[in-house]
């Protein structure tokens, strides 16, 4: 069954920092381009990240200098590593896969949790 | 980057009405065009991509048209599972932009 599972999403204080995990089964992160997209609450999709097949990253302005995206090919795990958070990084985190550089993503987790308070 | 803007924003609609929803790029982005179902609590459902080719298992009463700058997702008969939001997504470059999302509720 081709399923990704995100974990590591949590409570932080603001400046902090967290690291999401992603394990996929059933596909290969590093054959396919995998992306992080948040949802703050009651708000629309936000693209955060990718890492396409090869090494290239890009990253949103919002986050860029903040979020780090990397994989683990031995493991099958995507991560993000998020520093500096602020209270407008408090969303869920969806960890999404493209099978194809210009395709959509037609594989997603169940989302974790970020929130940044005080 | 390519900012993604959706019309209209919520739309009231009855079961078996024909629903169109309209996406529009700043700039051209060819056939690069996805489109997701969201509801409430779960991840988003990728509908269409290639702006207009139906994604595996996804009904046939969805269909997407389009190109350029400007594009439309139609759903032809409106059944109670479609009452959802629906995005639209630029896969042409990054940032993958979404679209602000079109909430389509019961009348």
């Amino acid at each position: 069954e081709v399923q990704l599972v995100e974990s590591g999403g949590g409570l932080v204080q603001p400046g902090g920092s967290l690291r999401l995990s992603c394990a996929a089964s059933g596909i290969t992160v590093r054959t396919n381009h995998m992306t992080w997209v948040r949802q703050a609450p009651g708000k629309g999709l936000e693209w955060v990240s990718v890492i396409y097949s090869g090494t290239s990253t890009y990253y949103a302005d919002s986050v860029k200098g903040r979020f780090t995206i990397s994989r683990d090919n031995s493991k099958n795990i995507l991560f993000l590593q998020m520093t500096s958070l602020k209270a407008e990084d408090t969303a869920v985190y969806y960890c999404a896969r493209a099978w194809d550089y210009f395709s959509g993503m037609d594989v997603w987790g169940q989302g974790t949790t970020v929130t940044v308070s005080s | 980057d390519i900012q993604m803007t959706q019309s209209p924003s919520s739309l009231s609609a009855s079961v078996g009405d024909r629903v169109i929803i309209t996406c529009r790029a700043s700039q051209t982005i060819g056939s690069y065009l996805n489109w997701y179902q969201q509801k409430a609590g779960k991840a988003p459902k990728l509908l269409l991509y290639g702006a207009s080719t139906l994604q595996s298992g996804v009904p046939s009463r969805f269909s997407g048209s389009g190109s350029g700058t400007d594009f439309t997702l139609t759903i032809s008969s409106l059944q109670p599972e479609d009452f959802a939001t629906y995005f639209c997504q630029q896969s042409f470059s990054s940032p993958r932009t979404f679209g602000p999302g079109t909430k389509v509720d019961i009348k």
